[in-house]
């Protein structure tokens, strides 16, 4: 069965640097997104991309942050200079515009220190 | 603002029992769907409601929205230890740039002890 693969699983940074978390989406795929969820919390929407532009970003979602589909497969999302509070677990998640339901990657969790 | 409210938010159940999960939302929508999370794990996909007066079904899971109320329901019949997790519902009221967004709920964390 297709599904949305992420890369790595685990990711420990240090505050200020640079971190890119990779997403693999269904091949068929059309609209990707991103979500967080902080430990404990609600999972949130970060941004959703499609026809190779962002076409929605929530609040959180401020210029440190980028998403790119650089080569027709992977998504990825850059974190410029991370801080303490991005701490948290990263879903990518893709659908195929066929109004069903959207599938989640297994998760990327980010650990600045 | 789309707003999602799930309740409760914890939910202690001994084995055996029935239960009901309430979500709620602010806007109109008719796609709105159920995810478990066990800890540190990822999403998994329980039911998907795509009309005003779906019902779903699989094992000791039903789940049903009402659109006209804006209101989803998760019932858990006789519950066992394995159900114990995160259950969270989630709406797509998207349209235009917003399609297939997500707003999720705040979770119902589900214990079921003997």
């Amino acid at each position: 069965e297709p599904e949305v693969t992420q890369t790595p699983s685990h990711q420990v940074t240090q505050m200020g640097q640079e971190v890119i978390l990779r997403c693999v989406p269904i091949s068929n795929h059309l609209y990707f997104y991103w979500y967080r969820q902080i430990l404990g919390q609600k999972v949130e929407f970060l941004v959703s991309f499609y026809n190779n532009e962002i076409s929605e970003k929530s609040e959180i979602f401020d210029d440190q942050f980028s998403v790119e589909r650089p080569d027709g497969s992977n998504f990825t999302l850059k974190i410029r200079s991370t801080k303490l509070e991005d701490s948290a677990m990263y879903f990518c998640a893709s659908n195929d515009g066929s109004n069903t339901e959207a599938f989640f990657g297994q998760g990327t969790r980010l650990t600045v220190v | 603002e789309l707003k999602v409210e799930q309740n409760p938010l914890f939910l202690s159940m001994q084995e055996g029992k029935n239960y009901t999960i309430y979500c709620n939302y602010s806007t109109t929508s008719d796609r709105l769907y159920w995810y478990r999370q066990d800890p540190g794990k990822s999403l998994e996909s329980l039911f998907v409601l795509l009309s005003n007066g779906a019902v779903k079904q699989e094992g000791r899971l039903m789940a049903s929205l009402d659109t006209k109320a804006r209101l989803s329901t998760l019932h858990i019949t006789a519950a066992v230890h394995d159900l114990s997790a995160t259950y969270f519902c989630a709406v797509d009221a998207g349209l235009g740039t917003s399609y297939g967004k997500l707003t999720f709920g705040q979770g119902t964390i589900l214990t079921v002890h003997p």
